[in-house]
């Protein structure tokens, strides 16, 4: 079975460029997450959507991030404009369930962003 | 910052040896996983364990949890070069999927 597929795997732009990072979740998962990993900051959640529905995104940390999910099968998470603070590996990731987190979630291999 | 604590922050061991990484918590949780990420990848779920739980076997993996002291250990036994990874715990509370991840334990098994 196909697991949770981000794209692109690796980015890398210029200060003040719109990064789009893309996310498919598990076919049949209803909760997605996106995180944030860095080496001072460990890994964070950014977002957390169930049934397409952002429920969470106490974790977004500025007005230039933004995340979506138009449907069950895909989400983005937008920076716009980037700044060189943004590097870091961003991870995308599904689970079925609501309430509780009695459910394992399953993450895509990232998406490692360089901005310069 | 929400997130738990792990230690050690690093651990090397020879093969074969026993492997045995702590994590704390700062909130009340519902149930605590353990994930297992290998260099350039994502993160694997290894276990879960719940909050009216106090032990739980899978394999090789032992896992504890101390409510009383909001705090988990995971024990690897007969550590493999295979093990070698990072380890994470994950606390989560709420009424939904509030999860806060620790520091993590990197660990390196010697062959």
């Amino acid at each position: 079975d196909a697991g949770v597929i981000q794209s692109p795997r690796h980015e890398v732009t210029e200060m003040g460029q719109e990064v789009t990072l893309r996310c498919k979740p598990i076919s049949g998962h209803n909760s997605l997450f996106w995180y944030r990993q860095t080496m001072m900051r460990g890994l964070e959640l950014l977002i957390y959507f169930n049934n397409n529905v952002p429920i969470d995104d106490s974790g977004m940390p500025e007005d230039r991030f933004s995340a979506k999910m138009p449907n069950a099968s895909f989400s983005t998470l937008k920076i716009q404009p980037s700044e060189p603070r943004d590097s870091a590996v961003y991870f995308c990731a599904s689970t079925q369930g609501g309430g509780g987190g009695y459910q394992p979630q399953h993450f895509g291999d990232g998406t490692r962003l360089s901005i310069l | 910052s929400q997130q738990g604590e792990e230690d050690p922050q690093a651990l090397s061991i020879q093969e074969g040896e026993n492997a045995t990484m702590n994590c704390s918590y700062k909130t009340s949780i519902n149930n605590l996983q353990w994930y297992r990420q290998n260099s350039g990848r994502g993160l694997v779920h290894l276990i879960l364990i719940r909050s009216n739980e106090r032990e739980k076997h899978s394999g090789r993996l032992r896992v504890t949890l101390d409510t009383s002291k909001k705090s988990s250990s995971l024990l690897i036994t007969a550590s493999r070069a295979a093990d070698t990874a990072s380890y994470f715990c994950a606390s989560y509370s709420g009424g939904y999927q509030k999860v806060t991840f620790g520091t993590g334990t990197k660990l390196q098994v010697i062959p």
